[in-house]
């Protein structure tokens, strides 16, 4: 089974501090994926990758940058974090971008900012 | 833009109770459509998926059908159990990204 692993599942940061997210895939996926959670919101794509160094903007990547450097690994950072970006953070990996394609979640880093 | 519009909950039944959670959507083209389901603690899975009109996604006693008519793909199963007890997120698939349902969560009652 494709495995997903976050590397933290609650973290705490103070506002104006730089914050690293990290996931790493172990099925030698294509893309990868980051989303936040919120309440009533359901899901929201940031970021996404389709290859090593490669990066496409999501639906909210304001206040966000990522780094993909190698295949397997794919990290969310907050360069200067505020109180608004406290939520849910689910990374996700998949073989291929086709529409039909499943997504693979990690079980989520709960960051508060405060 | 692509969205989907999902049941608000959250949804209290009883045990064996019929189970449906509502999903419309909206997109240009000819999505696929998928149910992911999140046990608590846990990240989203896939639970059941339809790629073109008329299709019926299933798994784990859990059934929905794409239809383009209505643009809809309503999530039901005839008798609920206790581990059914999760948030359900309808989802869209298009062009590079999927677009997700804000969720519904579902507590089912022994």
């Amino acid at each position: 089974d494709v495995k997903v692993t976050q590397s933290s599942r609650y973290l705490v940061k103070r506002t104006g501090e730089k914050v690293f997210l990290e996931c790493v895939q172990d099925m030698d996926h294509e893309n990868m994926f980051w989303y936040r959670q919120d309440p009533g919101l359901g899901l929201r794509l940031i970021y996404f990758s389709y290859d090593v160094k490669m990066k496409e903007k999501g639906d909210i990547p304001e206040g966000y940058s990522v780094s993909r450097e190698k295949k397997e690994r794919f990290s969310l950072i907050l360069e200067s974090a505020s109180t608004n970006q406290t939520s849910m953070y689910l990374c996700a990996s998949s073989l291929a971008l086709a529409t039909n394609e499943k997504l693979f979640f990690g079980s989520g880093t709960q960051l508060s900012v405060l | 833009g692509d969205s989907v519009t999902q049941m608000e909950g959250p949804v209290t039944l009883s045990e064996e109770a019929f189970l449906t959670i509502n999903c419309t959507y909206t997109a240009t083209g000819y999505p696929s459509l998928f149910w992911y389901v999140q046990y608590p603690g846990e990240g989203l899975q896939l639970l059941l998926k339809a790629t073109k009109a008329d299709d019926k996604g299933s798994n784990k006693g859990f059934e929905a059908t794409y239809r383009k008519e209505t643009t809809s793909f309503h999530l039901e199963k005839g008798s609920v159990q206790v581990s059914d007890s999760a948030v359900y997120f309808c989802a869209l698939g298009s062009a590079r990204q999927l677009t997700f349902g804000s969720g519904t969560q579902l507590t089912v009652l022994p």
